[in-house]
């Protein structure tokens, strides 16, 4: 099974501020690699897919990067609605698809 | 509008059983393979499996934890999905949400709560 490591597990910044969240993989996911948004009482948001493919109606601040085993979700400037936590996934290895432990991004 | 409505969460005894559903409209269900995702209280998420549509095989795979003792079948009449579970552990306890997709998740429910207590 791939494992997926995020880092750092809080990240506290402020609006306006760049965000930089990384994910590794314990053996290389080519570039089968998702994104998700998940805030307090509501289901993940797929945010990106295949490392970098935004999907529908995500804005360009979000953007992701890598290839192989490692991996970045940049958003350039946090909106207030941005703080929450995000999950790496990866699909290389399906089945089984694995999730990183995820990422919180919270206010400063 | 893609809709995913799960329901048939509630509180279940250690070795029970249940049986979740998802009702999905907005799109052509028979054309989509569908997953279930868990995740236990304060906790990050986890694959419980998937199934394929039906010019694929209909095919289910499952995450090891519930390997043998979870069973995921689809009804395209209905465009509904079920997840039942059997043999059930307090390790089981969380909300599960049903997607779509087998591979990464595009839409998904709100989520049913199911609660493994004595």
């Amino acid at each position: 099974e791939i494992v997926l490591t995020q880092s750092p597990g809080t990240l506290s910044l402020s609006p306006g501020e760049r965000a930089t969240l990384s994910c590794r993989a314990s053996q290389s996911v080519s570039n089968y690699l998702a994104w998700f948004q998940q805030k307090p009482g509501q289901p993940p948001r797929l945010l990106i897919s295949d490392t970098s493919t935004r999907a529908p109606g995500i804005p360009d601040r979000f953007s992701g990067s890598g290839s192989g085993t490692d991996f970045t979700l940049t958003i350039s400037r946090l909106e207030p609605e941005d703080f929450a936590v995000y999950y790496c996934q990866q699909y290389a290895g399906s089945p089984p698809v694995t999730f990183g432990q995820g990422t919180k991004v919270e206010i400063k | 509008e893609v809709q995913l409505v799960e329901s048939g969460g509630g509180l279940v005894r250690p070795g029970g059983s249940l049986t979740l559903s998802c009702v999905a409209s907005g799109f052509t269900f028979n054309n989509v393979w569908l997953s279930w995702v868990r995740q236990a209280p304060g906790k990050g998420l986890e694959w419980v499996g998937r199934i394929s549509r039906k010019t694929d095989g209909g095919t289910t795979d499952y995450g090891a934890p519930v390997e043998g003792r979870f069973t995921i079948s689809r009804d395209d009449a209905k465009t509904t999905v079920y997840l039942q579970m059997s043999s059930l552990q307090t390790e089981d306890t969380g909300v599960y949400y049903c997607t779509t997709g087998g591979h990464y998740y595009g839409d998904w429910g709100q989520g049913t709560l199911v609660t493994v207590s004595s």
